[in-house]
Order: structure tokens, then C-alpha cells, then sequence
């Protein structure tokens, strides 16, 4: 049973330059979590996703960023234009409701770095 | 705000020797609290979940604990391997909110073959 997949797994580009960071879920899975992590902050939910639908985007931390899942397999994160204080690790996390919330599984995340 | 606070941040333990992780919280509203391990460079692997009307969950050597009211959990870990080191993270999901989840800042162990 194949886990969240995320791609790429690591990114360096250049400040001012867009990043698209992209994210396939388990499927079956109706709740899709985008989350950033970093040493001084932890990590941090920026959005999620119930059926495609974005329920929750109060995490994310400016206009720069954007989220979209167009089906229930494929969800990506843009940064458009890239800052250095976005390098993280950004992880993609899915889940499901079957009578109770369900644990999240997380992919391996992506490693950003803007230089 | 609901804030999750872990202590330690950091425990190293020989093998063999049981130990506990400890996580507060501050908002006893909750859903659910889970416990996730983290390897470096990988994502987070749910080790246990606790729902808000349990007071704890097994899995093999691994015991979890929810006192609600006093807004506490504690992770045990029996027998320890080298196995075991990893950072162990908590994370609460509010009762309202929707699936919002707000995790601590983890305790990185260290289990010394």
C-alpha cells in the first residue's frame, strides 16, 4: 500500500524565483494537510483539505503562498515569489473520518532551500 | 491558543532502561492527542492515537496516556532499543476547529547500544 508521495524531495532555487512543491495523498483519503517545519517554529499546519476543498488556509503566511488540489489524488503547494525565510521542510500529510478522526500518515517531505 | 509544550527537549538512556516523554497542553478541549516518531530526514509515523473519552492506548512496548483535565500525556517507552532513538512528537487536534492539529516541539531520544 504505497504511503503520501512528495515531490521533489529536495529544492534549492534562487530568491524571487517560483517553487511549486507537489503531493499525492493515499488514496481513499478525504483530508489532505500541508505543513512547514522549521527549527525555530516546529512544525506548522499552513492549510488542509477536506474533498478537494480547502477548509483551512489561516496558517498560511502571506499572499505568496497558494494551495490548490484540482482531484482527490494530487495536491500542490506554490510559492510564488520565493523568500529565503521560506526554506523548511514542507511536509504533505493525508487522513480519513471513519466514525472518528483517523491518524495522519505523512510523506518524506520536500527540503527547500532559497538562496 | 492551544499550546503543546514537550519535556524533555532532549534524554539519552542506555538499552534496556524504561522511560517516559511528557506533554501538557493547555486547552483540555480537545478531540484526540496522538504520539508520532520522526526519523531525520523523514516524515512523521503515527505511534499512537488517543481519543478525547480514553485514558490510554498500547501498542507492543509502547504505552500513551491522556489525563484531559489536568491537560498531560505521557508516552512510555519499555525496554528501550537503539531502535527507539528518534524525536517523539505530540500533537493535539482541538474539539473544535475541524482536523486543525498542533503538535509540540518534540523530545529528541538518544538510546545508547
Amino acid at each position: 500500500d504505497a504511503g503520501v508521495i512528495q515531490s521533489p524531495r529536495h529544492e534549492v532555487t534562487e530568491m524571487g524565483q517560483e517553487v511549486t512543491l507537489r503531493c499525492k495523498p493515499i488514496s481513499g483519503h478525504d483530508y489532505l494537510f500541508w505543513y512547514r517545519q522549521t527549527m525555530m517554529r516546529g512544525l506548522e499546519l499552513l492549510i488542509y483539505f477536506n474533498n478537494n476543498v480547502p477548509i483551512d488556509d489561516s496558517g498560511m503566511p502571506e499572499d505568496r503562498f497558494s494551495a490548490k488540489m484540482p482531484n482527490a489524488s494530487f495536491s500542490t503547494l506554490k510559492i510564488q515569489p520565493s523568500e529565503p525565510r521560506d526554506s523548511a521542510v514542507y511536509f504533505c500529510a493525508s487522513s480519513s473520518f471513519r466514525g472518528t478522526r483517523q491518524p495522519q500518515h505523512f510523506g518524506d517531505g520536500t527540503r527547500l532551500s532559497i538562496l | 491558543k492551544q499550546e503543546v509544550t514537550q519535556i524533555p527537549a532532549a534524554l539519552s538512556v542506555p538499552e534496556g532502561e524504561n522511560l517516559v516523554l511528557n506533554c501538557s497542553f493547555t486547552d483540555s478541549a480537545i478531540y484526540n492527542l496522538q504520539w508520532f516518531r520522526q526519523d531525520p530526514g523523514k516524515g512523521l509515523t503515527s505511534l499512537l492515537l488517543i481519543q478525547s473519552s480514553q485514558r490510554e492506548q498500547t501498542s507492543g512496548r509502547l504505552n500513551a496516556s491522556l489525563d484531559k483535565s489536568s491537560g498531560r500525556s505521557t508516552l512510555y517507552i519499555a525496554a528501550s532499543q537503539p531502535g527507539d532513538s528518534a524525536t517523539y512528537l505530540c500533537a493535539v487536534s482541538p474539539n473544535t476547529g475541524g482536523f486543525k492539529t498542533i503538535f509540540g516541539a518534540g523530545t529528541r531520544l538518544f538510546v545508547k547500544a
